[in-house]
């Protein structure tokens, strides 16, 4: 069993479709994170909360909206999303980020396709 | 800028053979940790080894180690005696300002 759970697996959205990708965390970690994973590129962090607080925004756009209620939940809600955020994305807890020794553990992601 | 380079797109290797998967990292601090990522194909990131930088010592688990020159920002993996359960992708990275930077992969084949 994964102490990262993120749900769904898949998700098919057009692009005038709302969704929300959500995250789960059992590892008692204080920090989450959420990553964009493209074929033969570097992960892309996008966003980054600390004991539910967010704190890094890479310039990532309006149509990415991220929520955190408390430390162990994470979600990205989608809305309006383009065919070139079609993606894999990926879910990450540690036990906080101003740690450079912290161990970030991944969920399995989510397969996104926009159409 | 802070990157993270692995030159090898793909690598093949036969069973119970040894491999090194190469990475360099261009960064001007002095302190920072290194690590080595798998993901195989379920898709979850599982974390190999880990690389303190001031620490001389190569790191190994088990089957796996590293080979971490500071001077030359290199830092590759070798994994021996390799196994069907090792194929996967294999991801460098380096924690800068709680942040990790990410190399884009290498594909590791094993050939029974």
């Amino acid at each position: 069993e994964t102490g990262v759970t993120q749900t769904p697996r898949h998700l098919v959205m057009g692009m005038t479709n709302k969704k929300s990708l959500k995250c789960e965390q059992h590892l008692g970690h204080n920090a989450m994170y959420w990553y964009k994973q493209s074929a033969k590129k570097p992960l892309e962090l996008m966003f980054v909360y600390n004991f539910k607080e967010q704190t890094e925004n890479n310039s990532v756009p309006s149509r990415f909206s991220p929520e955190c209620p408390n430390s162990s939940h994470l979600f990205l809600h989608l809305h309006t999303l383009q065919p070139e955020d079609s993606a894999l994305y990926l879910c990450a807890s540690s036990h906080a980020t101003r740690q450079e020794k912290n161990i970030q553990y991944f969920g399995a992601g989510t397969r996104l396709s926009v159409l | 800028a802070q990157t993270v380079t692995q030159s090898q797109p793909e690598m093949s290797v036969q069973e119970a053979e040894t491999v090194t998967l190469s990475c360099t990292y261009d960064t001007s601090e002095s302190d920072y940790y290194l690590f080595w990522y798998k993901q195989p194909p379920s898709r979850q990131m599982i974390l190999v080894i880990r690389q303190e930088a001031y620490k001389q010592q190569n790191a190994t688990e088990n089957r796996f180690s590293v080979n971490f020159q500071k001077a030359a920002k290199s830092f590759s993996l070798k994994i021996s005696d390799s196994q069907l359960g090792d194929a996967a992708m294999y991801f460098c990275a380096y924690n800068s300002n709680y942040q990790l930077i990410w190399g884009a992969g290498t594909k590791l084949i094993i050939k029974p």
